[in-house]
């Protein structure tokens, strides 16, 4: 069965910091790999997606991701992050139309 | 884009009555939809596959009985939770596909069972 693992349940960064949220899965097949984000007590916005092509790929809100097949990772990353950032992270993967997603993780952005 | 609505955002309800929720996709037919609890802090959990025209598939330990799903129309599906306890008491989220590589999620709804 196909899991996700994000790397660190919360994590707080400073304004105009660089974001960095890990996800890695686990599968022999490359999955589809998706990124969500999830405000309080609202659905999940589709940040970006990988299915094939370029292995960066670049999203809403000046988020991207990179898929690297070696290390079955797909971390998201953004330059500079911004106070309305803060917010639950998803990481998800698919190989058709359901989705097994990661256990989140929560960005703080100090001031 | 297309959009998926769920229907309501907040209820709350008293032991033992029954609730439903409703999520409807409104530019778009979708003959699946997935239903997710969500704990708090905690990730999404597939609970069960809404089949157009079909039963529903549940996943492992979820009641079919207790999460009663009806996928009635292309547009719509229906979860509701009988004779519900404190314990049911989640945040709940449907989806629905469009092809193999995208999902739309409803906005969720907050359950309280007092």
């Amino acid at each position: 069965a196909q899991s996700v693992t994000q790397l660190g349940s919360h994590v707080s960064v400073s304004e105009g910091a660089l974001v960095l949220l890990r996800c890695n899965y686990s599968s022999s097949v490359p999955p589809y790999l998706f990124w969500y984000v999830q405000y309080p007590n609202q659905g999940l916005q589709l940040l970006l997606k990988y299915t094939t092509g370029a292995t960066l790929v670049k999203g809403i809100n000046g988020f991207e991701a990179e898929f690297k097949k070696s290390e079955t990772s797909f971390h998201l990353t953004k330059p500079s992050a911004h106070m309305s950032d803060a917010a639950e992270y998803f990481c998800a993967v698919s190989y058709g139309q359901n989705f097994v997603f990661g256990p989140g993780t929560r960005l703080s952005v100090l001031p | 884009g297309a959009v998926v609505s769920q229907h309501p955002s907040r209820v709350i309800c008293k032991s033992g009555t029954s609730v439903k929720i409703e999520c409807r996709s409104l530019d778009f037919q979708a003959t699946t939809m997935f239903w997710y609890r969500q704990f708090p802090k905690k990730s999404l959990m597939l609970m069960a596959t809404s089949n157009e025209g079909s039963k529903a598939t549940y996943e492992q330990g979820v009641e079919k009985d207790k999460f009663l799903i009806n996928h009635a129309s292309l547009t719509l599906s229906t979860l509701t939770v009988t004779s519900a306890h404190p314990e049911d008491s989640s945040f709940y989220i449907c989806s629905a596909p469009t092809g193999n590589t995208e999902a739309f999620f409803g906005q969720g709804t907050r359950l309280t069972v007092v």
